[in-house]
């Protein structure tokens, strides 16, 4: 069965600072994707990040990079240098190519950015 | 950019009135996505469509059906509203006839929906 699990239901962060949110995924599927999305209080889900299976890389978007590791099986968001717009609801999402094209979240993790 | 539009942002109804969601999108993306949420249960998938007139069920359909006329458009019914149906629910398209692994899903803004 595929899962997202997201462990930290809350986290607090100081504003300019860095902070990493956990995601751990499991998946049978060899080829697969993984997303991050961020939702303020207003309710609408930006797509921020996307990470392949096959990339050699880890992705970056701006203040934004993904730290995967294959191996643990984890893909866990970095956001550089918080602002306080950064305050929000964050889900990890996962697609594999098994599951016609669906996305499966995680429960998500609120962030709070201390000024 | 995409632009993906539901047709309220709040809307509030009675217990057993049929009720509609409509979710328009400008990308000519093929799939096309219906979600609840609620808090502490993440987004749950209701329906999903990879073309016009094609539907999938997700992972909680019961009480909920889907029509798709038009590819830009994919309208959420509940048939006989119920109290357990006060949710947020959320539209998403994305590109791809279903196994492009690195398309994203783009949402609307959300419809939250409270049945009296």
């Amino acid at each position: 069965a595929q899962k997202i699990t997201q462990t930290q239901p809350g986290m607090f962060v100081q504003e300019k600072e860095a902070v990493t949110l956990d995601c751990t995924y499991d998946t049978s599927d060899p080829s697969y994707g993984l997303f991050w999305y961020k939702q303020p209080s207003s309710g609408e889900m930006i797509f921020l990040i996307y990470q392949g299976s096959y990339d050699q890389q880890n992705a970056t978007e701006g203040r934004y990079s993904l730290n995967f590791q294959k191996a643990r099986k984890s893909a866990n968001l970095v956001i550089s240098a918080s602002q306080l717009g950064d305050s929000a609801m964050y889900f990890c999402a996962m697609r594999a190519r098994g599951s016609q094209g669906n996305l499966i979240f995680g429960k998500g993790t609120k962030l709070s950015v201390k000024p | 950019d995409v632009k993906v539009t539901q047709s309220s942002r709040y809307l509030v109804k009675r217990t057993g009135e049929k009720v509609f969601l409509e979710c328009v999108q400008d990308m000519d993306h093929e799939n096309m996505f219906w979600y609840r949420q609620d808090p502490g249960l993440g987004l749950r998938l209701i329906y999903f469509s990879y073309d016009v007139k094609m539907k999938e069920k997700g992972d909680i359909p019961e009480g909920y059906s889907v029509s798709r006329e038009k590819k830009e458009r994919f309208s959420l019914i509940l048939e006989s509203a119920s109290t357990n149906q006060t949710s947020m629910y959320l539209c998403a398209s994305s590109f791809g006839k279903g196994a492009e692994i690195n398309q994203p899903q783009h949402f609307g803004d959300g419809t939250r929906l409270s049945i009296l």
